[in-house]
């Protein structure tokens, strides 16, 4: 199986900051690789797919980039409601994998 | 809107059959383009990818559950199911169903997610 690495598992942060999470690939995955937030007793949402496009309907301060291994979610400028557990997960195997999850949490 | 709701036990005994139900609306289970998964979620833990099947009844499924997994799909209904054999603690999770976009390989629907308990 394709193991994913998200960096780091949790952090500290203000609303107003920039905030990036990384995600790292076993191996290399055509750019197969979608983000989701995930809030407390919730199912998770998408943000991003393949990589790099914004999923509809979600908010334009998030934006993904990188290729092959290696990933990034940014948040612009994170919001109240960002406060929550985000996940990267790749679809290019037949056995889809997630990151551990990285939880962004007030400061 | 597209919307998948999951049914079934919230509770079942240790080495018998975890089964569950997603009804979807707003949509079709029968429509290419798509395909339908079962994930899990431990407790305060991680995301789980459990399998998938798509309108043709093909499957894929984790090769750690292979062996005791079955996802089937009833268009009849527009329901997709998970039955998962000879259950143990380990397998105490919330289980949400989920729509993939075949093209793009993502998950852009969820249902609300369910809590099975395992109990001896």
């Amino acid at each position: 199986d394709i193991q994913m690495t998200q960096s780091p598992s949790s952090l500290s942060a203000s609303v107003g900051d920039r905030v990036t999470i990384t995600c790292r690939a076993s191996q290399n995955i055509n750019n197969y690789l979608n983000w989701y937030r995930q809030k407390p007793g919730k199912a998770p949402e998408l943000l991003i797919y393949l990589a790099s496009i914004l999923q509809s309907g979600a908010p334009s301060r998030f934006s993904g980039s990188g290729s092959g291994t290696d990933f990034t979610l940014t948040i612009s400028s994170l919001q109240p409601e960002d406060f929550a557990t985000y996940y990267c997960q790749q679809s290019s195997s037949s056995v889809w994998t997630f990151g551990q999850g990285t939880k962004v949490e007030i400061e | 809107q597209v919307q998948l709701q999951e049914s079934g036990p919230g509770q079942v005994k240790a080495s018998q059959t975890l089964s569950l139900t997603c009804s979807v609306s707003g949509g079709s289970v029968s429509s290419g383009g798509y395909c339908w998964n079962w994930i899990r979620q431990h407790p305060g833990k991680g995301l789980e990818w459990i399998g998938n099947i798509d309108y043709s009844g093909r499957t894929d499924y984790n090769p750690s559950l292979e062996s005791r997994l079955a996802i089937s799909v009833d268009t009849s209904k527009n329901q997709f199911s998970l039955r998962l054999s000879s259950v143990t603690a380990a397998d105490t999770a919330v289980y949400f169903c989920a729509r993939v976009i075949v093209a793009t390989r993502d998950i852009d629907y969820w249902g609300q997610g369910t809590l099975v308990t395992v109990s001896s």
